[in-house]
């Protein structure tokens, strides 16, 4: 069972571009969550999702970020505009169910130049 | 004030040494997570408790509800142990982890 893929591992954008990073979850888990590591500093959670739903993104910046994860295929998080201020680490995480561990994925590094 | 505090913020010891790592928090939890971020940026999943103790190999994580403390212990540690060890609090509703700043630990042979 393979774990949580993200992909890319690192994305360079220049400022105004659009990033879209991907998630694919572990295989049975219906639970994605979204966390954002800025550099020199803790992690915090962006939004969570079930399939084809959002149920929190009480965590996303209110412009430019959007999440999904459709009926099939990956989550995408994706930033329009992107802003020197969004370059950091971004982790997805995976569940079966919404009580159980959490398993993380290896993160993109974003870097807007 | 944080809803939650991990102490030491950094910790360097020598190999052999039991290490204990400590989170305190000020919100009701349905779990307590701690996670291991190794310098290449991967995040690991260590334990998730709702009460009591568990033990992994040389890794023991306690929880005490009543005083909305929980610590890691590492026994015989080892320079493959350092690393930072984030404690996070989860609520059990429809939101992520609430996550410490981290203790950032480095063994030396």
């Amino acid at each position: 069972n393979a774990g949580v893929m993200q992909n890319p591992r690192h994305l360079v954008r220049r400022r105004g571009q659009e990033a879209r990073l991907r998630c694919s979850p572990m295989k049975g888990h219906s639970h994605v969550y979204w966390y954002r590591q800025l550099p020199e500093e803790g992690l915090k959670f962006m939004v969570y999702l079930q399939k084809e739903n959002i149920i929190d993104e009480s965590g996303m910046p209110k412009e430019r970020f959007s999440a999904e994860f459709p009926k099939e295929g990956p989550s995408i998080l994706r930033i329009q505009q992107v802003v020197r201020g969004d370059s950091a680490a971004y982790f997805c995480a995976s569940s079966p169910e919404l009580t159980d561990t959490q398993y993380f994925g290896p993160g993109t590094r974003l870097t807007v130049l | 004030k944080n809803e939650v505090e991990q102490s030491p913020q950094n910790l360097t010891a020598q190999e052999g040494e039991f290490i204990t790592i400590n989170c305190s928090y000020s919100v009701g939890i349905s779990a307590l997570h701690w996670l291991q971020q190794h310098p290449g940026g991967g995040i690991v999943s260590l334990f998730m408790l709702s009460s009591g103790k568990k033990k992994h190999g040389r890794l023991i994580a306690t929880i005490n509800i009543q005083e909305k403390h929980s610590s890691l212990h590492i026994t015989a540690s080892h320079p493959r142990d350092s690393a930072v060890y984030i404690c996070a609090l989860g609520r059990g509703g429809a939101d992520g982890l609430t996550f410490g700043k981290g203790t950032h630990l480095i063994i030396q042979p």
